[in-house]
């Protein structure tokens, strides 16, 4: 079936403007990562969505990015007023929940971000 | 804070090299996975070793978990220009179980 995807591939806007970045989960996945990968860095853990349950929002760097996700399965992640140090990849995966050791998260291609 | 020390940090080979590459904690692990991601795409898992000494095998590829579960390596046989990527591990600290730290990776290029 389909991998996970994300939309746009590309996007680049101007410092202060918002943007929202689309991920399309695996279906049947009850589990949805973000993470961010700026160059020359490792993934950064942003939020994380299982089920029904709260979201855990405690990666996010500032007040300026949120993220909700609808239904169960797609999700936004919106970053307001951009600043030049959000330009990054933002990757999302999705698995089917349960412990790290034995889940497997499934990642998209990533949105590449670039503010200038 | 729990890091992962990945090195070296880039490698480049000719093709049928022997290479090894470490992923070090001072931390203690329930499991550590790794990954490759290729340019333009996401990571895709290779390998979960959850065992203290445990050690995997996938095809050219021998993944290795340290006994005290801090450290893993990845030695890669007669490597092709297929396993060219960035080769990231990531350490499950097991006090919430989908919370993953990620090492800032290894880019291997493998020449023809």
């Amino acid at each position: 079936g389909a991998g996970v995807s994300q939309s746009p591939s590309n996007k680049v806007t101007e410092k202060g403007k918002d943007v929202e970045l689309r991920c399309d989960p695996i279906s049947g996945h009850t589990a949805l990562y973000w993470y961010r990968q700026s160059l020359g860095q490792g993934l950064e853990f942003l939020i994380y969505f299982q089920g029904n349950s709260a979201p855990d929002k405690s990666g996010l760097p500032s007040d300026r990015f949120s993220a909700e996700r609808t239904g169960g399965s797609v999700s936004t992640l919106t970053i307001q007023r951009t600043q030049q140090e959000d330009s990054a990849v933002y990757l999302c995966a999705s698995s089917l929940g349960g412990a790290a050791s034995t889940d497997t998260q499934y990642f998209g291609p990533g949105t590449r971000l670039t503010v200038l | 804070t729990q890091l992962l020390e990945q090195s070296p940090q880039f490698l480049s080979i000719q093709e049928g090299e022997n290479l090894t590459v470490y992923c070090n904690s001072s931390s203690v692990f329930s499991s550590l996975q790794w990954y490759r991601q290729e340019p333009g795409e996401g990571p895709v898992l290779l390998v979960t070793v959850v065992t203290g000494g445990e050690v995997k095998k996938l095809k050219r590829l021998t993944f290795q978990f340290g006994d005290a579960r801090k450290d893993s390596s990845l030695h890669i046989t007669a490597a092709q220009p297929g396993d060219t990527g960035l080769y990231l591990c990531a350490g499950d600290s097991g006090g919430s179980n989908y919370k993953l730290t990620f090492g800032k990776g290894t880019l291997l290029t493998v020449n023809p």
